[in-house]
């Protein structure tokens, strides 16, 4: 099974750019015909799914997320990451990745949303 | 877009008995559906693929069943460490979208 684990900022003002990277391990990103995506869960609140990258780049969004939201993949480190822009409070939650399959998620990171 | 209603939102039940989560779809989906376990402060964990499928080293107390649009996860036997909120999840994979349904917190009498 293939190891997941975010890294990123605890804590990021509003109106900025919230970023975080999934590093992959246990196998390689590029050579695995997998999706790779990103999955939030506000504080007390419910699964949402924000989007998902084909290893070929191929990108897919939630429609309610689309117009802020970039997911790539960097094959070099390894590598996928989520930019959301233009944050708000309601951007605060556990951030998790995830990639195809049976492989667990990370362990999820929280990201807070406030100046 | 595909929606899913998952129910009751909330249980009760006593160590021993048989719970029941519904999830219903709001198109055909097939089987595309799985049930996850969320504990506090955990992540998510995969207990039944391709909606009755269990997966590997889960305990055979949890079982899955439905396809189209209509599915329904059971613990046969609630134990105290079942006590966790139950999602279920719509999957596609042409394009890999997911959705989710509201969940069921499960507690204990």
């Amino acid at each position: 099974q293939l190891q997941l684990q975010e890294s990123g900022p605890g804590l990021v003002k509003p109106s900025e750019t919230l970023s975080l990277t999934c590093t992959v391990s246990g196998g390689s990103i590029s050579s695995s015909s997998y999706y790779w995506g990103w999955i939030r869960q506000p504080p007390g609140k419910g699964l949402e799914w924000i989007g998902s990258i084909y290893y070929s780049g191929s990108t897919y969004y939630n429609p309610s997320l689309k117009s802020r939201v970039t997911i790539s993949v960097d094959t070099s480190k390894n590598q996928f990451s989520l930019k959301l822009s233009s944050v708000t409070a309601a951007d605060t939650a556990v951030y998790y990745c995830y990639t195809e399959g049976d492989s667990p998620w990370g362990q999820g990171t929280l990201v807070t949303v406030s100046s | 877009d595909i929606q899913m209603t998952q129910s009751p939102s909330s249980l009760s039940a006593s160590v021993g008995d048989r719970v029941t989560i519904t999830c219903q779809a709001s198109q055909d989906i097939s089987n595309y559906l799985n049930w996850y376990q969320q504990k506090p402060g955990k992540a998510p964990k995969l207990l039944i693929y391709d909606a009755s499928n269990l997966e590997t080293g889960v305990p055979s107390r949890f079982s899955g069943s439905g396809s189209g649009t209509d599915f329904t996860f059971t613990i046969s036997s609630l134990q105290p460490e079942d006590i966790a909120t139950y999602y279920c999840q719509q999957y596609d994979n042409l394009p890999p979208v997911l959705t989710f349904g509201g969940g069921t917190k499960v507690e204990i009498k």
